[in-house]
């Protein structure tokens, strides 16, 4: 299973949007809705912050959300805040009980 | 609070094994699917295994099946990874990831390094 496609980075200054992309195939993305958006900080566990495409888990703030379009999953911060520098990866169920995670991308906040 | 610790990492030679556990606490361990996930240093996260919550059904990454294999005790709340035939690329932090029932990897443990290395 073939890794999902990030740009390696993205940035934005405080309080701009950014939009982070994620594309796959009809066999992952396109085949279910169950894309879902990881935060890691430097030395720190990935932290889930959306599921199934757009839904934020309890704590995520609502300047967080997702969306999918055929093949291709987008997480969009809005309201950059400095402690949203991190890298981020998007991951998708992708059939027969499998899963793939995109190379991540290093969000900067100018 | 709900948690997962992992252990068991270390440095182990080319072809030799490895047993990973993680301790989970705070939720009901044996109603919920696990997961292993890894990431090999300043690289991205890889899934691993996965193991449904009554032990019985197991999925591998096609990069360690055969090699690795899943296992839990859910009356000591215990998540185990044993590995063998390790290879230098099977070096890596693991994490130790609950499902959230609905495909993703809601609670992450801190994660427990291996090196593979003569």
């Amino acid at each position: 299973q073939s890794a999902l496609t990030q740009p390696p980075s993205a940035s934005g200054s405080p309080g701009q949007s950014v939009t982070i992309s994620c594309t796959g195939t009809s066999s992952d993305i396109g085949g279910y809705n169950y894309v879902s958006w990881y935060q890691q900080h430097p030395g720190k566990a990935p932290k889930l912050m959306i599921y199934e495409v757009s839904q934020r888990p309890s704590g995520v703030p609502d300047r967080f959300s997702g969306s999918k379009s055929g093949n291709t999953a987008s997480l969009t911060v809005s309201g950059l805040q400095a402690e949203d520098e991190a890298d981020y990866y998007c991951s998708s169920y992708a059939g027969s009980t499998n899963w793939v995670f995109g190379g991540g991308t290093k969000l900067t906040v100018l | 609070q709900v948690q997962l610790v992992e252990s068991g990492g270390g440095v182990v030679q080319p072809g030799g094994s490895l047993r990973l556990s993680c301790a989970a606490s705070g939720f009901t361990f044996s109603s919920y699917g696990m997961h292993w996930v890894r990431q090999a240093p300043g690289k991205g996260l890889e899934w691993v295994t996965f193991i449904r919550n009554h032990g019985k059904d197991k999925y591998y990454a096609g990069s360690v099946k055969g090699r690795f294999t899943i296992s839990r005790d859910n009356s000591k709340k215990t998540l185990y990874l044993q590995m063998s035939s390790l290879r230098a690329e099977d070096a890596a932090v693991y994490y130790c990831v609950k499902d959230n029932s609905v495909w993703a990897f809601d609670i992450w443990g801190q994660g427990t390094m291996v090196t593979v290395s003569s």
